[in-house]
């Protein structure tokens, strides 16, 4: 199984600065077909997940310009600019390149 | 836009059997893939069974294989997931997800709320 390993496990922020969320995998996520299968999803208090971004950078409807993901192979980055108090949540990424999906441990991200 | 809507989740006693329904609107249901995710206590995301659009396609993790068992009515828009022989560690939120491909999960971009399954005694 391929494994995600996210960092750091916590990040305080201030209201208005940025967080980054590292996240990286034991193998290269590049399928067979070209696509990198790398999304990063937000878990805010007592709510289900929620898509932010899918295939490395590609931000989801609905989702504030705030999000960016980048990154390749092994390695990528999910990055909030400006974060605002309703950000606070962990954030988890997920490859689906090769069967089993799997999800990093998880970010919290709190004020 | 997708709505999930997961049911089924109870106490029940370890050794025994459930069902958990996942009502599917919007979108056209046989041309996606479904996922079952579930999150214990506390804990972080776990990948527990897929199947592909068709319902040909059925995926599970090592830790429920052979007893659950994953299923989709496309005609009744409607994901399953027949859980036995249940053990302690299968207590979790369960969650019913869509992906964004048809033969294969790509990413979950839609999900349900959630159904709590508790096994205990």
């Amino acid at each position: 199984d391929i494994v995600m390993t996210q960092t750091p496990l916590s990040s305080p922020v201030t209201l208005g600065q940025s967080a980054s969320i590292s996240c990286r995998s034991s193998q290269s996520l590049v399928h067979s077909n070209g696509n990198t299968y790398l999304s990063w999803l937000q878990q805010r208090p007592g709510q289900p997940p929620r898509l932010l971004i899918y295939k490395i950078s590609n931000r989801f409807s609905g989702v504030p310009d705030r999000f960016s993901g980048s990154g390749a192979g092994t390695d990528f980055t999910l990055k909030i600019s400006r974060v605002e108090a309703e950000d606070v949540g962990i954030y988890y990424c997920m490859q689906a390149t090769q069967f089993p999906p799997t999800f990093g441990g998880g970010t919290k991200v709190e004020i | 836009e997708v709505q999930l809507l997961e049911s089924g989740g109870d106490l029940v006693q370890p050794g025994g059997s459930l069902r958990l329904s996942c009502a599917a609107s919007g979108g056209t249901f046989s041309s996606y893939s479904m996922t079952w995710v579930r999150q214990a206590p506390g804990k972080g995301l776990d990948w527990v069974s897929s199947i592909y659009g068709s319902g040909v396609n059925t995926y599970y993790a090592d830790s429920v294989k052979g007893r659950f068992t994953i299923s989709r009515d496309n005609s009744k828009n409607t994901l399953y997931m027949q859980m036995n022989s249940l053990r302690a560690d299968d207590t979790a939120i369960y969650y019913c997800a869509k992906g964004s491909c048809n033969n294969g999960v790509c990413s979950l971009d839609y999900w349900g709320q959630g159904t709590l399954v508790t096994v205990s005694s």
